[in-house]
């Protein structure tokens, strides 16, 4: 079983639309997670980041973070074409400390 | 200013070479890596260098070796590359050591590489 499990994409949604990213941790001892998006070519930004059971909202970005069932997920409201890109969840603490485990990446398209 | 910087961008060479990637941090970080990305985009850590001193070490070929020679800097050193070594090679930094408080890594660009 992978440490970080992402949905399989590709996703794709319409321009506008609400675009939906999932991810399961294993390591019940992990403490803090991360979205990163990493465009074509270039190397992964850090867009949010979350550590509290519960939503966390940045801009068009919401995190969520339920850690009795041990899923993250990112929405991203509003969805532009300037969001297509690979996204990149990744867990710290527990087993993970001193380092972040990737998850395998979800690669969205937004199409207009 | 670039934050994390690695040299070079490209790095295309034989099997058999030795080859060496530098990275530079002018964020004041106190912790360092080095992560590898495989052609699925899967991301891995490498090393990890506090003030210097390695502290993560993961499993990896020791044909791979990391220097440190201040806490700006963090260099990758490869051996005798062979063809599987080919990935993209990103380094990073973040302010303390990555864990429960969420300590943010920031990357440099990446240094593609390819053995032929």
């Amino acid at each position: 079983q992978k440490e970080v499990e992402q949905n399989s994409g590709p996703l794709s949604v319409p321009e506008g639309a609400i675009a939906s990213l999932n991810c399961t941790y294993s390591d019940r001892g992990s403490q803090s997670f991360f979205w990163y998006r990493q465009y074509s070519g270039k190397s992964p930004e850090l867009i949010m980041f979350i550590y509290s059971n519960g939503d966390k909202e940045d801009g068009r970005f919401t995190a969520q973070l339920n850690k009795a069932s041990q899923y993250v997920s990112l929405l991203i409201r509003d969805s532009q074409p300037s969001d297509s890109a690979t996204y990149l969840c990744a867990s710290g603490g527990g087993t993970s400390y001193g380092k972040l485990t990737f998850g395998q990446g979800t690669i969205l398209t937004v199409h207009p | 200013d670039t934050a994390v910087s690695q040299t070079p961008k490209y790095l295309v060479t034989q099997m058999g070479n030795d080859k060496s990637i530098k990275c530079e941090q002018n964020l004041g970080h106190d912790t360092m890596y080095w992560y590898k990305q495989d052609s699925k985009k899967f991301l891995k850590i490498m090393f990890s260098y506090n003030n210097k001193e390695l502290i993560i070490n993961e499993t990896v070929p020791n044909r791979f070796s990391p220097k440190s020679p201040d806490k700006a800097h963090l260099n990758l050193h490869i051996n005798s590359l062979e063809l599987g070594d080919s990935a993209v090679y990103f380094c990073a930094s973040s302010h303390e050591r990555t864990g429960g408080l969420g300590e943010k890594l920031f990357f440099g660009s990446g240094t593609q590489l390819s053995v032929l």
